[in-house]
């Protein structure tokens, strides 16, 4: 079936540690995007790619990188993950900047 | 700064109608967009608006009215799959989107 698959769905981390959230699409999608979804809060973008070899900055970049080495990947990776990246991240593609964003899972990452 | 307003919470009964409103503030427009989000479940594209009026797909309709920066949603026959979160977002002058911070919808049966 074709999709976003995120990777892991869940996982309890201690502060300080590093960390790699995998994103891995199939719809040959241009676009891709991380977000993390926080209680009363809306989608806040974290980092964004329109095309591989290119990545760029979001609202909440501060903590998290990213690596576009080719269309089908995009992982974030968190250095030295704080207690207040504790969040649910979504992976999601796009045909372009069409606003039609195809979405991951999530993964619900716990910063202890 | 860019804001975009829905209420937090709004609570309908099974078989009736409700719409949910969306306001929004933006540097610039190129589109006005919906999704459900299911409760523990990522959310999935429901509509788009780009011109004035009201856009119509089945149970669902999306209004826009770009003079006034507002928005509505109109769910009709409502059935209990219908709860869920409601997430209004416009797409600004740099084609990012802005969101909303969602309205949970509570069927009543």
């Amino acid at each position: 079936i074709a999709g976003i698959t995120q990777a892991p769905t869940s996982q309890i981390l201690a502060a300080g540690r590093r960390m790699t959230l995998r994103c891995t699409q199939d719809m040959r999608h241009n676009a891709m995007y991380w977000y993390r979804q926080d209680l009363g809060l809306g989608l806040r973008l974290i980092h964004y790619s329109n095309t591989a070899g290119t990545t760029g900055k979001g609202e909440v970049p501060d903590g998290y990188s990213v690596s576009r080495a080719n269309t089908d990947d995009f992982p974030l990776t968190l250095a030295s993950a704080v207690p207040s990246q504790t969040s649910v991240y979504f992976c999601a593609s796009s045909v372009g900047n069409t606003g039609e964003l195809f979405f991951g899972e999530g993964s619900r990452l716990t910063v202890l | 700064g860019q804001n975009i307003d829905q209420p937090t919470e709004m609570t309908a009964t099974e078989g009736a109608i409700v719409q949910i409103n969306c306001t929004y503030q933006t540097s610039g427009f190129n589109g006005l967009f919906w999704y459900q989000q299911h409760a523990g479940e990522a959310p999935t594209f429901l509509s788009y608006n780009v011109l004035d009026g009201l856009e119509e797909k089945g149970r669902f309709s999306s209004f826009l009215s770009r003079s006034k920066g507002y928005s509505y949603l109109l769910l009709k026959e409502l059935q209990m799959k219908d709860s869920a979160s409601y997430l209004c977002a416009v797409m600004d002058s740099n084609y990012q989107l802005i969101w909303g911070a969602g309205t949970k919808l509570i069927i009543k049966p």
